[in-house]
């Protein structure tokens, strides 16, 4: 299957500190990925959808001056947690989709972050 | 709103036991169902599937879906310790746009496989 490429794999930082993570589409490219955040032994939930070249688009409730999300290649995209504070703690995943494999997402190994 | 409830939640079951996992559906416009696992990190892919009856199967591992019922069961036989994980059922939402699609997930099922 396709290859996603998440970095960094763990996180640890002090409250107010930006942290930036990416997420690489390895053997395919991709208009579009998808970042999701995890809480425990909860379902994936969907904070945004990333599209190349175009400002993300926001799940209701995500504040986006919180998380800066930059598609700017057919193969990267970042999210960054500004100014974290502990309650941003979580389980960040990203994922893609390689055209014309339908509807299949494929994921990122996941970033945990722990804000202090 | 498109719903995806997956069931049991949890099982705990003994190796070389066989499980059926569960999903059912209720969404305004059906493309494909999927099935991920997830242990410890991000879900892995392990099926897609489109139309009704026709099995798909990986080793251990079988998939089937019922368009009629809008379900879809998977079914894991001589379990294994490395079964153990969370099995995630996800159908895309809306037409198909032809842009990467959001995905509607269930809540899962957490298997556990003991010796």
């Amino acid at each position: 299957g396709a290859v996603v490429s998440q970095h960094p794999s763990r996180v640890i930082c002090k409250s107010g500190t930006s942290v930036k993570i990416e997420c690489r589409s390895l053997d395919f490219q991709a208009t579009t990925m998808f970042w999701y955040r995890q809480f425990p032994k909860k379902s994936l939930m969907l904070m945004a959808t990333s599209n190349e070249g175009s400002k993300a688009t926001y799940e209701q409730g995500v504040e986006k001056d919180k998380f800066l999300i930059n598609h700017a290649s057919l193969t990267l995209s970042t999210l960054t947690v500004t100014s974290a504070h502990p309650e941003d703690s979580s389980f960040y995943i990203c994922s893609a989709s390689p055209a014309g494999i339908g509807n299949i997402q494929y994921f990122g190994a996941g970033t945990r972050l722990s804000v202090l | 709103e498109d719903k995806v409830v997956q069931s049991p939640l949890s099982l705990v079951v003994h190796e070389g036991d066989t499980v059926t996992l569960n999903c059912s559906y209720e969404v305004t416009n059906f493309r494909s169902l999927l099935w991920y696992k997830q242990e410890k990190k991000a879900p892995t892919f392990l099926f897609m599937l489109t139309s009704s009856g026709i099995e798909k199967k990986s080793g251990r591992l079988s998939s089937i879906l019922d368009k009629k019922e809008l379900f879809s069961i998977l079914n894991i036989t001589a379990t294994q310790t490395g079964d153990s994980a969370v099995y995630l059922c996800a159908l895309p939402r809306g037409v198909n746009t032809g842009t990467a699609s959001k995905l509607t997930f269930g809540t899962g099922t957490r298997l556990q496989v003991t010796l």
